[in-house]
């Protein structure tokens, strides 16, 4: 069926450290894993995505790595920063061309 | 602007009012998408559009939900009789499916947010 788990829903780290948030998905179809940033009362925003033909791929200080096999993807945050706090959502397409599923979020904290 | 426009920003209604919203996407988009956002949970999906053709409708979505694109342009979303559970951010986004294939990031819309009274 259609789903998307992530995990955890909530991360407190301290400023200057790494964050890991973690996402399983059912498709084995799926070719394409977006990761989206939402900052409280905003849209969610497309931050980094990877496509199924790579194993990671990196952004400055963002980077996302992609295990097909076990079907998980990770989004890493170094050198947290203030700014850096907000709701964390990935998401799956269902199939390959289809509509994209959401994560239930993960709501980072990031501690001066 | 050239992002994904959405109208109201907010909406208050009386329960059994009926809505509508509005969605006008980034225009060289093909793909439009309605999902729904409640308090602390991820974005849901309810039904998406690829030109005209609404390609699929979410089973969650009642008979009092009803979503077009006539020119393959703008989006509305309607909803019946609504209920206090149809309380929730409305949102809308864009994205662009090539010709050789695969989805590409969506840009989302502000979002509508209904409060049924």
């Amino acid at each position: 069926g259609e789903n998307v788990e992530q995990h955890p829903s909530t991360l407190s780290v301290q400023e200057g450290d790494s964050a890991v948030i973690k996402c399983t998905y059912s498709d084995s179809a799926s070719n394409y894993f977006p990761w989206y940033k939402q900052e409280l009362g905003k849209r969610p925003q497309l931050i980094i995505d990877i496509r199924s033909n790579v194993g990671e791929k990196k952004d400055q200080r963002i980077a996302v790595t992609l295990n097909k096999t076990a079907k998980h993807f990770s989004l890493h945050i170094t050198e947290t920063q203030p700014e850096d706090s907000a709701v964390y959502f990935c998401a799956a397409p269902y199939s390959s061309a289809s509509k994209i599923i959401f994560g239930s979020g993960t709501r980072l904290s990031i501690r001066p | 602007d050239t992002g994904v426009s959405q109208d109201p920003r907010h909406k208050i209604t009386k329960r059994g009012q009926n809505v509508t919203f509005r969605c006008d996407p980034i225009s060289e988009h093909n793909r439009l998408y309605w999902y729904r956002q409640t308090l602390g949970q991820g974005p849901e999906f309810l039904t998406y559009f690829q030109n005209e053709a609404q390609l699929e409708k979410s089973r969650l979505l009642s008979d009092r939900f009803s979503a077009e694109r006539p020119k393959g342009s703008f989006s509305t979303l309607e909803i019946q009789r609504t209920e206090q559970g149809d309380s929730a951010m409305y949102l809308c986004a864009s994205s662009l499916l090539r010709l050789e294939g695969g989805n590409y990031g969506y840009t989302f819309g502000s979002g509508t947010r209904l409060t049924v009274v």
